[in-house]
């Protein structure tokens, strides 16, 4: 069982490039979120999508745009990366909205130099 | 604005004795918490979790505790075990929402 695939694993940026991080999973979960996790600062929610066909802003949405393509999969686009951006992002699902138990990918690191 | 707080970003313990993780939070809205656990270069992965119904979860060796009154909740790990050497999250909901707010994290090093 995959759970939630994320590509790439790794990813160098230079500031002013852009880049879509893939995310997938399979198991049939409605509702799919990136967050971004920074020294000192946990875990912040930058879009979810509660189920197909929509989504929402989180916690630091600013540089970032979403497409949830189908229910498997939702994508995390910056269109000019900056160097603020650099940090570890993960994808993660739950069954439903209101459901607690969140599946993580195992992250992207990107740097953006 | 940090709505829940993990104030200890590192805890040391020994093999077989207890760990103690704490946190706490700042909205009443919150009724749903949640622990994850993080080894490097993973995701997170769930823990265990308590509703706001409770004061307290167990789980084998892992138990949450939630002081309501204190916005206050705590994990305790008996016996603590090398593996369980990781960071550990904090999180909260608010009831039916997406959204799960995370602390700082706590790297816990279980020592022989």
């Amino acid at each position: 069982n995959a759970g939630v695939t994320q590509t790439p694993k790794f990813q160098v940026l230079k500031t002013g490039q852009s880049m879509t991080l893939q995310c997938a999973q399979d198991m049939n979960h409605n509702s799919m979120y990136w967050y971004r996790q920074d020294p000192g600062m946990g875990l912040r929610l930058i879009y979810y999508s509660a189920s197909e066909g929509t989504t929402d802003k989180g916690e630091v949405p600013n540089g970032y745009n979403v497409s949830r393509l189908n229910k498997r999969e939702f994508s995390l686009r910056l269109e000019s990366a900056a160097p603020s951006q650099t940090s570890v992002y993960f994808c993660a699902s739950t069954r439903d909205r209101g459901t607690t138990e969140a599946f993580f990918g195992q992250g992207t690191r990107l740097t953006v130099v | 604005d940090q709505q829940v707080k993990q104030n200890s970003p590192s805890l040391s313990v020994q093999e077989g004795r207890i760990s103690i993780l704490n946190c706490d939070y700042t909205n009443s809205m919150f009724d749903y918490f949640l622990w994850y656990k993080k080894y490097p270069a993973e995701g997170p992965t769930f823990l265990i979790s308590i509703s706001s119904i409770k004061d307290k979860n167990e789980d084998g060796r892992f138990t949450v505790f939630l002081n309501k009154s204190a916005k206050h909740l705590s994990l305790h790990i008996v016996p603590s075990q090398p593996g369980d050497s990781a960071v550990y999250f904090c999180a909260a909901q608010r009831g039916g929402g997406n959204k799960l707010t995370f602390g700082t994290g706590t790297q816990l090093k279980v020592e022989l």
